[in-house]
């Protein structure tokens, strides 16, 4: 149980172009999905907090007119990068939080490169 | 600010040869604290969560211990599957905010 996928595993885009990473929690309702980028041998950074229905909370220093969060449904999560440039690139995770739970289960990330 | 410190950066080990990862913490009030696996280029993977002092948990070679300050995750008798960045986290209590806080990790490898 508690299973988060995200589409897609990795995406080459060129620079300043717009790309759109899925997140979905498989079986149960994320109340809550979060969104983390993190660079090599670093730990993961928060970026953003999305309630289903809400608008995404951003991290202080997270530009939230570059880093689209919609997180329209209990199983999906959507973050867009727009205008990536190649500072963008990096590893982007997302986790989700179940109804009534504290924990947070993981996607096996997306690998954002950017040319 | 919550804080989370890991120790050691890196741990090397002997398949068999035991030990401990180290994860001090402040927070301004624990709702809990977690440990995650984290293999390279994958998200991290949950293992435990730690409610209050004096708890334990158990999995299989790992056992996650929790004080007021810190916590240990054990690894008894460590084959080389187990050679991974181990993450611990913390969680503020009150209100509505279930962000986690990350330590930097300890990446451990199990030489066979």
């Amino acid at each position: 149980g508690a299973v988060v996928s995200q589409h897609p595993s990795w995406v080459i885009c060129k620079s300043g172009t717009s790309v759109k990473i899925e997140c979905r929690s498989l079986d149960f309702q994320a109340t809550t999905m979060f969104w983390y980028r993190q660079f090599p041998k670093q730990s993961l950074m928060l970026m953003a907090t999305s309630n289903e229905g809400s608008k995404a909370t951003y991290e202080q220093g997270v530009e939230k007119d570059k880093f689209l969060i919609n997180h329209a449904s209990l199983t999906l999560s959507t973050l867009t990068v727009t205008s990536a440039h190649p500072e963008d690139s990096s590893f982007y995770i997302c986790s989700a939080r179940g109804v009534g739970t504290y924990e947070q289960y993981f996607g096996p990330g997306t690998r954002l490169t950017v040319t | 600010e919550d804080q989370v410190t890991q120790s050691p950066e890196a741990l090397r080990l002997q398949e068999g040869e035991s030990s401990s990862l180290n994860c001090s913490y402040t927070v301004s009030g624990l709702r809990g604290l977690f440990w995650y696996r984290q293999d390279p280029g994958k998200g991290p993977e949950f293992l435990f969560t730690l409610y209050s002092a004096g708890e334990e948990k158990e999995k299989e070679r790992l056992k996650a211990t929790l004080t007021k300050k810190e916590s240990f995750l054990h690894i008894t008798a460590p084959k080389p599957e187990d050679s991974a960045t181990y993450l611990c986290a913390v969680q503020a209590s009150g209100g509505s905010n279930y962000k986690l806080t990350f330590g930097k990790g300890t990446l451990l490898t199990v030489n066979p």
